[in-house]
């Protein structure tokens, strides 16, 4: 079964920094594409980066470009993203993705972990 | 960007009823097209992909179709389990790009 799991959520002041961290089991982590979608309270879907299998591109939305970066550690099963600079419309539920094509990189989204929360105000 | 315009943004029907959702892509995506579950408090559930098949275990009472850059879910015989928002979402290009979402309400 399929699992993504979260973490790294909370409350950070704005311009502070915050990691997340999601776990993958159950399938083969290194052979995915991953990523990154966020919903920030009573609003849609946003996508926010994606990071192929072997890391061989990285992509972000323009709204988070030079703040947030994404990366992924095979070895550990674990998808991350650093995130910078944050500011109060950064507020969202972060959830993780999984991509269904083996080294595909169109995240065609077959999984999404619980989300976790991210609150950014003073 | 690709933009997703989605319709309606809010539907009310009753249980046993047939629904259609349509999203309309500001350009060809050709069948880049996803739809999602999404009930209040719990994270999204992929029911469609490449505009028209299933994710392993939805029922076929969901189906998907494409007719140039429109793309409609069509939901058979609504169960309560049924009402929930959904949202269609393109990947054929970067940035991927969502529809703002149809709440399906009992009627």
């Amino acid at each position: 079964e399929v699992q993504l799991l979260e973490s790294g959520g909370g409350l950070v002041q704005p311009g502070g920094s915050l990691r997340l961290s999601c776990a993958g089991s159950g399938f083969s982590f290194s052979n995915f594409a991953m990523g990154w979608v966020r919903q920030a309270p009573g609003r849609g879907l946003e996508w926010v980066s994606v990071i192929t299998a072997s890391d061989s591109w990285r992509k972000y939305a323009d709204f988070v470009k030079g703040r947030f970066s994404i990366a992924r550690d095979n070895s550990e099963n674990t998808l991350y993203l650093q995130m910078n600079s944050l500011r109060a419309e950064d507020t969202a539920v972060y959830y993780c993705v999984k991509d269904m094509i083996r080294n595909s990189g169109l995240l065609e989204i077959d999984f999404w972990g619980q989300g976790t929360l991210v609150t950014v105000s003073s | 960007d690709i933009q997703m315009t989605q319709s309606p943004s809010s539907l009310s029907a009753s249980v046993g009823d047939r629904v259609t959702i349509t999203c309309r892509a500001s350009q060809d995506i050709s069948n880049y097209l996803a739809w999602f579950q999404q009930k209040p408090g719990k994270a999204p559930k992929s029911l469609i992909y490449a505009a028209s098949s299933l994710q392993s275990g939805v029922p076929s009472k969901f189906s998907g179709s494409r007719s140039g850059t429109d793309f409609t879910l069509t939901i058979n015989s609504l169960q309560p389990d049924d009402f929930a928002t959904y949202y269609c979402q393109q990947y054929s290009t970067y940035p991927i790009t969502f529809g703002l979402g149809t709440r399906l309400e009992i009627k």
